[in-house]
This record gives structure tokens, C-alpha cells and sequence, in this order.
């Protein structure tokens, strides 16, 4: 139990075109999912707080207009990264949390972006 | 969430067990410990997580100490598929934020 994909796996996409990925909780309900992004040789950055129904909650330094997100259900939420420009490639991972007493957090495999 | 502190890197030889410490001096009463590992250009997995009890799964055995300021993370038979970057974490268990350090990079040697 507790599977989260993503997709697609990797893109490549020219500069200024936007790019949209998904990420599911296949076999469980997430009432939160989280985004972040990891550089080369850095750790995980927590980019947003994603709550199904409701608009999502952005750290400082993440533009809410450049990095749509959207939870339009219990297990889907979608990371759209508008007008990509080379600075934007990166990892993308998300995570999915399972409520519960101790609300564990379970990763997707992660979408690696290419903006050429 | 409070900070935590663990070693750049460690190596184990394959077959022995691998023991990562992690120091959390600053732990508050409702902070779980948590661990992930990632392996290179994977997501995170979750691996174990802890209150004040010691824990096993069957991926790894969670020691921690009786005044909560430190805790080992054990596998106990280590295999080259376990080579990753492992991270210590503490949280809140109402909170959601999961703040990812630098992580101690196992390698595991033949």
C-alpha cells in the first residue's frame, strides 16, 4: 500500500511553453500532497502545500503564478509550471500523506524537467 | 520542526549492519523522528518512523534514546541496493512540512 506515481517521468519542452505533471495516490486518499524540487547535489525544497478544495499554500520565494497548482480530488494534484525557462529545470518530486495519527508522508518517483 | 545533525557520509561492508546516528537536541515532546532514504534520482522512501519507542519494520530498526535527543537508524543486514541518502527528520505529528537536511549518504561495499 501507500504507492504515489507521477507523470510523466521526465520532459524535455522549449522555453516559454508550459508544462503540467501529475501526481496520484494510487491506493489511498490524500487530503494533502506536497510538492518540492531538488537541484543537483542539493536536498528536497518544499515548494507548496496542496489541500484538496482548496487553494494551495506557497513558500517564500515560490511564485504562486508561475507554479499553478491544482487538487482537484482525494487523490490527484497537478503541478503546472507556466512560461519554463532553463532555471526551472530541475526535479520535481511530490508526496502524498496519509491521514492518520502520525500522517506519513509517501513520495512520488519524481518528474525530472528539462526547459531547453 | 526541530534541527537535526548527521554524518556527511558513512560506508558498511555488505552483509554487516548499518548503523546511522542522528543527533536532535532540540526535540520537542510531540516531534516524531522520521526516516527516508532516497536513492539517486528516485523519490524519497519511507523507511520508519518513532515516537520514544524503539521501532522495527521490516526494512530497519529505529533506536532512540531515553531522553530523545539522539536515535540510530539500523539495517540489519545491509545490500548495495541500500547505497542512498538517508534523512533523519523531525516533525510535529499534527504539522505537515517534512524539512529535509543534507542526509548522511550510506555506501554500501561488496
Amino acid at each position: 500500500g501507500a504507492v504515489v506515481s507521477q507523470h510523466p517521468s521526465w520532459v524535455i519542452c522549449k522555453s516559454g511553453t508550459s508544462v503540467k505533471i501529475e501526481c496520484r495516490s494510487l491506493d489511498f486518499q490524500a487530503t494533502t500532497m506536497f510538492w518540492y524540487r531538488q537541484f543537483p547535489k542539493q536536498s528536497l525544497m518544499l515548494m507548496a502545500t496542496s489541500n484538496e478544495g482548496s487553494k494551495a499554500t506557497y513558500e517564500q520565494g515560490v511564485e504562486k503564478d508561475k507554479f499553478l497548482i491544482n487538487h482537484a480530488s482525494l487523490t490527484l494534484s497537478t503541478l503546472t509550471v507556466t512560461s519554463a525557462h532553463p532555471e526551472d529545470s530541475s526535479f520535481y518530486i511530490c508526496s502524498a500523506e496519509r491521514g492518520g495519527t502520525t500522517e506519513t508522508q509517501y513520495f512520488g518517483p519524481g518528474t525530472r524537467l528539462l526547459v531547453l | 520542526d526541530a534541527k537535526t545533525t548527521q554524518p556527511t557520509s558513512m560506508d558498511c561492508a555488505e552483509g554487516r549492519a548499518a548503523n546511522l546516528p542522528c543527533n536532535h537536541s532540540t526535540i520537542s515532546g510531540n516531534e516524531y523522528v522520521y526516516w527516508y532514504r532516497q536513492i539517486h534520482s528516485q523519490g524519497p522512501q519511507y523507511i520508519i518512523h518513532g515516537l520514544k519507542n524503539n521501532e522495527t519494520n521490516e526494512m530497519a530498526s529505529l533506536i532512540i534514546t531515553e531522553d530523545r535527543k539522539s536515535s540510530t537508524l539500523i539495517l540489519p543486514h545491509a545490500t548495495l541496493r541500500d547505497t542512498a541518502v538517508y534523512y533523519c527528520i523531525v516533525r510535529v505529528v499534527l504539522g505537515y512540512q517534512l524539512t529535509f537536511g543534507k542526509g548522511t549518504k550510506l555506501s554500501v561495499i561488496p
